[in-house]
């Protein structure tokens, strides 16, 4: 299994609501993220979890709150956006850096999100 | 503060011809990835390039890596309409914390290919 599932694949919520995205992967890797990509834009980074705690936070709006409940699981919290919050939201996974195996990042096909 | 360029931005191009994308980064890094995205849809990884001089094929798409000139391209030879999309190279940062893996994108090429 070399996939990495998100759900929803489209989510509109309004600017008062709380929803959250998911991810999931069952390759074992230790390290996995959240990336932000607006349209025509490149991804942008936005959280990394390794061995399940946080390691990096690029300075994302407290209204966006990550958790990695276990090691094959990546959630992202959403509450009060704003309508420029919008965009595809893509998770990630691979193996940590440490492993002689790491050498891709493998991608989920991401949630369309649009904010009201 | 990496930064990752691409160019061209846009390539409009006909079937059957060879082109180039060029990924220039602004500081040292160990690792450069390029990935395909098609409309609306996630990024698949092409390739990884792992060292200087590093030059990888699949099918109609060569990439190669300089690491002395932080300049990495992606050749098209004989270009068909299934090669239509975006195309990013990435960047890892030199020295990524433990366990982690960062990657800037660079700008992105769109490149459309005409029958």
């Amino acid at each position: 299994d070399t996939e990495v599932t998100q759900t929803p694949k489209h989510l509109v919520m309004g600017m008062t609501n709380k929803k959250s995205l998911k991810c999931e992967q069952h390759m074992g890797h230790r390290a996995m993220y959240w990336y932000k990509q607006k349209a025509k834009k490149p991804p942008e980074l936005m959280f990394v979890y390794s061995y399940e705690k946080l390691s990096i936070n690029e300075s994302v709006p407290s209204r966006f709150s990550p958790e990695c409940p276990n090691s094959s699981l990546l959630n992202l919290h959403l509450h009060a956006l704003q309508p420029e919050d919008s965009a595809l939201y893509l998770c990630a996974s691979s193996q940590p850096h440490d492993t002689p195996t790491n050498e891709k990042l493998f991608f989920g096909s991401g949630t369309q999100l649009s904010v009201l | 503060e990496l930064k990752v360029e691409q160019n061209p931005l846009f390539l409009s191009m006909q079937e059957g011809k060879n082109y180039t994308i060029y990924c220039n980064y602004s500081t040292t890094s160990d690792r450069l990835y390029w990935y395909r995205q098609d409309p609306g849809k996630s990024l698949e990884s092409l390739f990884v390039l792992l060292s200087n001089g590093a030059v990888k094929q699949e099918g109609r798409l060569m990439a190669s890596l300089d690491t002395k000139a932080r300049l990495s391209t992606l050749h098209i030879t004989a270009a068909v309409h299934d090669l239509s999309a975006t195309y990013f190279c990435a960047v890892r940062s030199s020295s990524p914390n433990f366990g982690n893996e960062k990657l800037t994108f660079g700008t992105g090429t769109r490149l459309t290919i005409i029958p």
